[in-house]
């Protein structure tokens, strides 16, 4: 079955430091990348997804994810952290082929907190 | 409308009562999804419909769970008998189709239910 891996449940980083929240998938075929932003309180917001073309994919709010099939990575990263940054991201998959309805399998989820 | 709707968007119930979670999808959208989130478990998906049909309803976790969908629009989750472990954030999606993973999947910002 399909699995997502988030490594580390909190990330701190200082206003202006680089962001970086990691995600690795399994799965023998590279399925389709998303990255999700909740911010208290509130629903799901699509930040940046991953489906064939190029491999470094752009998204919303200055972030911005690579996709490596050689490490099963999909990263997302933003070079300089704003307060209004601090939420919790979700990173997430859906199988390529098959029948899978557009189901998406959710990591964990990294909460992102920015200091001063 | 212009986003996806959820009501109520809180709900205190005591233990054995039903309740009733309703979303509104984004209008024109085919796909509509429900997904639970809860601290001990993550987002967990529930129950995809095309349509009025559910052609994937796997991830209900008993059969004090049930879901409808009517008109191509309106969905209510039904929670029978509830527990204590019910209680989590009931969160609805919509997508203008399911088997394309390139169709954004737009999120409500859920219905919190708390079973005392």
């Amino acid at each position: 079955a399909q699995s997502v891996t988030q490594l580390g449940s909190h990330v701190s980083v200082s206003e202006g430091a680089l962001v970086l929240l990691r995600c690795n998938y399994s799965s023998s075929v590279p399925p389709y990348l998303f990255w999700y932003v909740q911010y208290p309180n509130q629903g799901l917001q699509l930040l940046l997804k991953y489906t064939t073309g190029a491999t470094l994919v752009k998204g919303i709010n200055g972030f911005e994810a690579e996709f490596k099939k050689s490490e099963t990575s999909f990263h997302l990263t933003k070079p300089s952290a704003h307060m209004s940054d601090a939420a919790e991201y979700f990173c997430a998959v859906i199988p390529a082929g098959g029948t899978s309805y557009g189901k998406l399998t959710f990591g964990q989820g990294t909460i992102l907190t920015v200091h001063p | 409308g212009a986003g996806v709707s959820q009501s109520p968007s809180n709900k205190v119930t005591e233990k054995g009562k039903d309740v009733e979670l309703r979303c509104d999808p984004i209008s024109g959208h085919t796909a509509l999804y429900w997904y639970r989130q809860s601290l001990g478990q993550g987002l967990e998906f529930l129950i995809y419909f095309q349509g009025n049909s559910a052609p994937d309803k796997s991830g209900l976790p008993s059969d004090r769970f049930s879901a409808e969908r009517t008109g191509g629009s309106v969905s209510t989750l039904t929670i029978q008998r509830t527990q204590q472990e019910d209680s989590a954030v009931y969160l609805c999606a919509s997508a203008r189709q399911g088997e394309s993973p390139g169709n954004t999947i737009y999120f409500g910002e859920g219905s919190w239910l708390t079973v005392v």
